[in-house]
């Protein structure tokens, strides 16, 4: 199956500090979302992003489908910016939709 | 707020018996996934029905079984409870795009 790999594992950051987040998988894919998983465990969509960039505020992202990669930024980070990340990635074949979820990136964001 | 709803948020059983459940998906989505998430496996694809029928299936036990009804809500059983069992069990929907929203999710303690 696909491996999707992230990094770094875990993460550090002072209030208003900025980031990158990547996530590198092993096949091409035809789908990818960026999720994050609140303190709460609520899983969050931020991103369908399976090529090219987008922007949502203080959070943009970058996928290079032919390279196997995406780039979750993440500027001016505040506390509620803390939680887990997730990529998924999966390929639509015959309307079916599994993705498989990296190990995640634990973001604190302290004062 | 995803759209999707999940019920119940907790429940804490005893191991060998079994538990129920229950998800009602985003309205207009036809497909309906069911995800587990524990400290040793992370997140993972268990099962995917669209439209009432099974489409993909994923690491999903013998002893676990799910169903999508006609109104689109769907179940998932867990039956002969195993303390390793025990771990938050997503419910996810997705419409004509490929954007997969999660709901809050099903805490289940098996004790």
């Amino acid at each position: 199956g696909i491996q999707v790999e992230q990094s770094p594992p875990d993460l550090i950051l002072q209030e208003g500090a900025n980031s990158t987040l990547r996530c590198n998988f092993s096949d091409s894919v035809n789908n990818l979302q960026w999720f994050h998983q609140n303190p709460w465990g609520q899983l969050i969509n931020l991103f369908y992003i399976p090529s090219g960039t987008k922007q949502n505020g203080r959070l943009s992202a970058t996928t290079v489908a032919t390279e196997r990669y995406s780039l979750l930024y993440i500027s001016s980070s505040q506390t509620t910016d803390s939680g887990v990340y997730f990529c998924a990635v999966s390929i639509l074949t015959g309307g079916g939709n599994k993705l498989t979820f990296g190990t995640g990136t634990q973001l604190k964001v302290e004062l | 707020d995803s759209g999707v709803t999940q019920t119940p948020k907790h429940l804490i059983t005893a191991t060998g018996q079994r538990v129920t459940l229950r998800c009602s998906p985003r309205s207009g989505d036809l497909s309906v996934y069911w995800y587990q998430q524990s400290l040793d496996q992370g997140l993972q694809f268990l099962i995917q029905y669209y439209n009432g029928e099974e489409r993909a299936k994923g690491n999903i036990l013998e002893r676990f079984s799910a169903q999508q009804f006609p109104d689109l809500h769907s179940e998932l059983n867990l039956s002969s409870l195993e303390l390793g069992d025990s771990a938050l069990y997503f419910c996810a929907s997705s419409g004509r795009e490929a954007t997969i929203y999660f709901g809050e999710g099903s805490w289940l303690t098996v004790v």
